[in-house]
């Protein structure tokens, strides 16, 4: 069956620099949710999105920003990383709209900061 | 605010052993509860989900239990093997959807 596909899968960059992470839904999911897994942490919610719009947000900084496309597609923009946004970012996705409620996650992308 | 609490952080038993793993919340008014495993470095695998209107969910070796009202759930593990050594979280979920997730617990499985 296919699962939520996230790229890269890994990432170096340096402190003030831009970072573009991607996910790919499991196909007709139309809910897609990102989190943040710090070094030794459980994951935290960031943002979440159904049918492209912004349904939830949590603990995002203003230095990110996400949205989803008319593919259903996520993308998770970081700019002026830091050092402490070093973490696994997951990517899920579920499908509201047929009631199906787990979510799937991703194998994630690791972000390292240097 | 949600707290999901899974106690103890980690567990080291013998293979064959049936185990429980717990899990409480302290905001009854959930929607879902998610047991996920994490291999180290690894993402989230899904497990089994309870809607808050179920008790339980069964899944081969693995069953989970709901207790909405006293906000706890445990998952139970039968006849457990090295290859289940893994963290095992626990997250539960609102009305918005987006999971809160407890520290979870890291299982060592000795063969």
């Amino acid at each position: 069956a296919a699962g939520v596909i996230q790229s890269p899968r890994h990432l170096i960059k340096e402190k003030r620099e831009t970072a573009t992470l991607k996910c790919y839904p499991i196909p007709r999911h139309d809910t897609v949710y990102w989190y943040q897994q710090g070094p030794g942490q459980d994951p935290q919610f960031l943002i979440s999105f159904y049918e492209k719009m912004q349904s939830d947000k949590g603990s995002i900084p203003d230095r990110f920003s996400a949205q989803q496309f008319s593919d259903y597609h996520s993308e998770l923009n970081m700019s002026s990383l830091e050092l402490g946004d070093s973490a696994l970012y997951f990517c899920a996705s579920s499908s509201e709209r047929e009631g199906l409620y787990e979510q799937y996650f991703g194998p994630g992308t690791r972000l390292t900061v240097t | 605010k949600q707290e999901v609490t899974q106690i103890p952080a980690a567990l080291s038993v013998p293979e064959g052993e049936n185990l429980v793993l717990n899990c409480s919340f302290t905001d009854s008014a959930i929607y879902n509860l998610q047991w996920f495993r994490q291999d180290p470095g690894k993402g989230l695998t899904s497990l089994l989900l309870i809607q808050s209107s179920q008790r339980e969910q069964t899944s081969g070796r693995l069953n989970a239990s709901l207790d909405k009202s006293s906000g706890r759930s445990t998952l139970y593990i039968a006849a457990s093997q090295p290859g289940d050594s893994a963290t095992y979280l626990c997250a539960v979920s609102g009305a918005n959807s987006k999971l809160t997730f407890g520290k979870g617990i890291t299982l060592s499985v000795r063969p």
